[in-house]
């Protein structure tokens, strides 16, 4: 059966702290891993990781991929309160079929 | 337990004709929400219920689109008649109410043709 994991499942923080997200999967025929971040409504894309190794950033966020070790982080520096939010990971697979993971909830206190 | 399911996992329908998509949450959780993928990455939030009532149906493209959760437990989106735009990804998330995590489904891939 698919499924995705993340730790911690919740990470409280003081602004300027740098934080690791962790997600681990097993997915038949793996197409890509995402990563999204969650405040109120939908979930906002932030990344998009197909092949390991390459490290993609974003100003303070970046995210790398392991597809031997099939895990996949997400770091974020310098946290700022606006940073606090779930952090999901999917991952798709054969047929396109998505499998989320139960998230990160991140709190950054000021 | 058993998580979010959703049927069918996928749809495939000509323009005009209309599908209806069924998402049953974790027993228990009062709120479940409906969102969709339609193009690219992004995921696109479209109504959410509280238990029979819709809290927030402010994603809903228009009216062809009708969401119903009878009894509080399952909910359907029917889509009527349905338009080749409609084609995407349809994910159901439930929550407990107090909760903050959203537990998603699998997702119904939908194919307007």
């Amino acid at each position: 059966e698919d499924k995705v994991v993340q730790s911690p499942l919740s990470l409280v923080v003081h602004e300027g702290d740098t934080v690791t997200l962790n997600c681990s999967y097993e997915v038949t025929n793996f197409r890509s891993l995402l990563w999204y971040k969650q405040e109120k409504k939908a979930p906002t894309f932030l990344f998009m990781l197909t092949s390991s190794g390459i490290e993609k950033k974003s100003g303070r966020l970046s995210s790398i991929l392991d597809k031997k070790e099939l895990f996949s982080i997400l770091n974020i520096t310098a946290t700022q309160t606006g940073d606090s939010a779930v952090y999901l990971c999917a991952v798709e697979g054969y047929g396109q079929n998505f499998v989320f993971g139960p998230g990160t909830r991140l709190s950054v206190l000021p | 337990e058993a998580g979010v399911t959703q049927f069918p996992s996928h749809s495939v329908i000509e323009k005009g004709q209309t599908v209806t998509l069924r998402c049953d949450p974790i027993s228990g959780h009062d709120n479940l929400y409906w969102y969709r993928r339609v193009m690219g990455k992004e995921i696109k939030f479209l109504l959410h219920f509280v238990k029979e009532s819709k809290q927030d149906e402010s994603g809903m493209p228009n009216n062809r689109f009708l969401a119903e959760r009878t009894g509080g437990t399952y909910s359907t989106l029917k889509v009527q008649p349905a338009e080749l735009e409609d084609s995407g990804v349809y994910f159901c998330a439930s929550s407990p109410v107090d909760g903050w995590e959203q537990y998603f489904g699998p997702g119904t891939r939908l194919t307007v043709t």
